[in-house]
């Protein structure tokens, strides 16, 4: 069984700030993790992926993450906000056996301060 | 990558009718799924939409409610079918290539 727990449904930064979004993940096989950005009435957009290679993961527009299989976590960052980055950000997992069945976090809504 | 594209991108429906939303991908693809995201929410799968045969329906969705065709391996529909208020959600499509998934941008569906 595979599960996504996204700390925090609101995080607030400061523009030019570190952001830092949280995602521990539950999985009986290898996962493979996802980060996955959603601007206002728009869908969902992959910002970066980690399928058991490099544990350390750069992704689109500055973020990356890094696959931490001690804490199971796979925390998504960019070392400045930007004005733009506000947003929806989802997490999700999937079995790396063949099954393709994404299991999402709730979600975390970033805001970004001017 | 694949691009995604749905039809509608939003309606507004009467309760007790059904809706019909369209999901075109541009390549072919394996695999084929349709998401809710409820106001507020995160996206919870409601089906695997096979080419050939029936969907597969997560827990909580069944067939009569969501009805779903595959019939090539670039498009699917879902349908909403006899709708109430708490339908009232955004429907993602998405394919599988590789090892990740494309979505496309939704359609918002509002129920009066």
């Amino acid at each position: 069984a595979q599960s996504v727990t996204q700390l925090g449904s609101h995080v607030s930064v400061s523009e030019g700030a570190l952001v830092l979004l949280r995602c521990n993940y539950s999985s009986s096989v290898p996962p493979y993790l996802f980060w996955y950005v959603q601007y206002p009435n728009q869908g969902l957009q992959l910002l970066l992926k980690y399928t058991s290679a490099a544990t350390l993961v750069k992704g689109i527009n500055g973020f990356e993450a890094e696959f931490k299989k001690s804490e199971t976590s796979f925390h998504l960052t960019k070392p400045s906000a930007h004005m733009s980055d506000a947003a929806e950000y989802f997490c999700a997992v999937s079995g790396a056996t063949g099954t393709y069945k994404y299991i999402f976090g709730t979600g975390t809504r970033l805001k970004v301060l001017a | 990558s694949a691009v995604i594209s749905q039809k509608p991108s939003r309606d507004i429906c009467q309760r007790g009718t059904s809706l019909t939303i369209q999901c075109q991908v541009d390549s072919q693809v394996t695999m084929m799924f349709w998401y809710r995201q409820q106001p507020g929410q995160s996206l919870t799968l409601i089906a695997t939409a096979n080419q050939g045969s029936e969907a597969t329906y997560e827990s909580g969705f069944v067939i009569d409610k969501f009805p779903i065709s595959r019939p090539n391996l670039t498009f699917s529909t879902l349908t909403v079918s006899n709708m109430s208020p708490e339908d009232s959600s955004i429907y993602l499509c998405s394919a599988s290539g590789g090892n990740e998934q494309f979505f496309g941008p939704g359609t918002r569906l509002t129920v009066l």
